[in-house]
């Protein structure tokens, strides 16, 4: 039962265009949204999140956008740069569930020269 | 400031044999985590710790898998006897308190199972 869900394993894009990636999520008590990024033979690192009182959340080139109804998420890359190829989890956490996150399967983007 | 710490951190060992991994979190972390990634999925947490106590190891197959945090700073992670199927990368992560916080990773430990 994936409770989280990133239906594309992989993604490319030419440099300095935008990178979309997506999320679903079946449990409705999830309200807090969170996006890691990883690189090979590290462990993930923190890049974005969003609580679910809020439909946008801006970083520099990084936006999450936030589809309750829908139970969708997607993070935006723009303008995508090499160095942020790498593979995106999205990450849920439930209200009364502590700190615990449920991740999705991951995307891995690749920003082409 | 230094990060998660975690060793080995590759791992190759034959079916039925035990292996262990170490996980140093950053100083003044409270909560600890356990999480398997298997291939081609993301991480799923195995057991959850805050201090030297037990918070949530629902997730945990604790016929074989065991971890501990004696002290409250450095924890262990134990799988006895290992099968094909646990092959995975184990990662380490901590978090100043249990309630929404940002995890910190370490890079893992890559354990192939023979």
């Amino acid at each position: 039962d994936q409770q989280v869900k990133q239906n594309s394993p992989s993604l490319s894009v030419q440099e300095g265009r935008i990178s979309i990636l997506n999320c679903d999520y079946t449990n409705s008590m999830f309200d807090y949204f969170l996006w890691y990024k990883k690189y090979p033979a590290e462990g993930p690192t923190f890049l974005i999140s969003i609580s679910s009182i809020k439909d946008k959340n801006e970083d520099g080139r990084f936006t999450v956008f936030l589809n309750k109804s829908a139970k969708h998420l997607s993070l935006h890359i723009v303008p995508s740069q090499p160095g942020d190829s790498a593979v995106y989890f999205c990450a849920a956490r439930q209200n009364n569930a502590g700190n615990m996150l449920t991740f999705g399967g991951g995307t891995r983007l690749m920003v082409k020269p | 400031e230094a990060g998660v710490a975690q060793s080995p951190r590759y791992k190759i060992i034959e079916k039925r044999q035990s292996v262990a991994f170490w996980c140093n979190p950053i100083s003044g972390h409270a909560t600890l985590y356990w999480y398997q990634q298997i291939l081609g999925q993301g991480p799923k947490l195995l057991i959850q710790f805050q201090n030297n106590g037990v918070v949530d190891d629902s997730q945990l197959p604790k016929d074989r898998f065991s971890a501990e945090r004696l002290k409250g700073v450095d924890s262990t992670l134990k799988i006895q006897p290992a099968k094909l199927e646990d092959s995975a990368v184990y990662l380490c992560a901590s978090s100043l308190g249990r309630i929404r916080e940002t995890q910190y990773f370490g890079p893992g430990t890559r354990l192939l199972v023979l």
